[in-house]
């Protein structure tokens, strides 16, 4: 079935860093979403993507919608240590009934 | 935060005896969907509703089944647990917007421990 790449597993980051992350599909996709997950919850959703090229910020996260629109990413500026946590990407395909096709998550740690 | 809630949180349980696990919304979402997550493979679809009484499965489906009779509630049954179907599981709900977009928010989750 359909994959999403994100890499590295996991990322290691001093506090006050800017850090970035992407997420590329195989396939084309008219919606990207990324989330963070905690440790025992659920994940939450941080940024929605509808348009190629659309740039989006949420505080210090400001994600990217790839022209190509096979790939997306994620840029978190000047870390704290509770941007600690697991960060997914989720695309959908074009098409009424497409589901969405999650990425196995990108694990950072903080260093304070 | 969206009005999403499961139950149980937590469950153990022996193999064999059926499970139920509920997720609840207060948002009126047409769609709710359960997964389940493991490490080394990420978020899984086991089952869909798109309506009242409408259902599909995803892609690891065997061994469970869904009842959504009332927009609010999703239900998943293990009809006999396994020690495989030990996981984390999580309910999300969304509404799709004009070309079949669509966002999904998820519950806190659902841990069950099969022994």
């Amino acid at each position: 079935g359909q994959q999403l790449n994100q890499s590295p597993q996991s990322m290691f980051i001093q506090e006050g860093e800017d850090v970035s992350m992407n997420c590329t599909s195989s396939s084309i996709f008219n919606t990207w979403l990324w989330y963070k997950q905690d440790p025992g919850e659920g994940p939450v959703l941080l940024i929605a993507l509808y348009k190629a090229g659309e740039l989006t910020s949420n505080g210090r996260l400001t994600a990217q919608f790839g022209i190509t629109r096979k790939d997306s990413f994620l840029n978190i500026s000047a870390s704290i240590p509770s941007d600690v946590g697991i960060y997914f990407c989720a695309g959908q395909e074009a098409g009424a009934n497409s589901k969405l096709t999650f990425g196995k998550g990108i694990t950072l740690s903080v260093r304070p | 935060d969206a009005g999403i809630t499961q139950s149980p949180r937590h469950k153990v349980t022996e193999t064999g005896t059926p499970v139920t696990l509920r997720c609840h919304q207060t948002e009126n979402h047409r769609y709710m969907y359960w997964y389940r997550q493991d490490p080394g493979h990420g978020l899984r679809l086991i089952h869909y509703s798109y309506g009242v009484k409408d259902t599909d499965k995803g892609e690891v489906s065997d061994g469970y089944s869904v009842s959504r009779s009332k927009t609010e509630d999703f239900l998943l049954t293990l009809e006999s647990a396994t020690s495989s179907q030990t996981s984390v599981y999580f309910c999300a709900i969304s509404e799709r917007r004009t070309g079949g977009k669509e966002t999904q928010y998820f519950g806190p989750g659902t841990r069950l421990l099969v022994l």
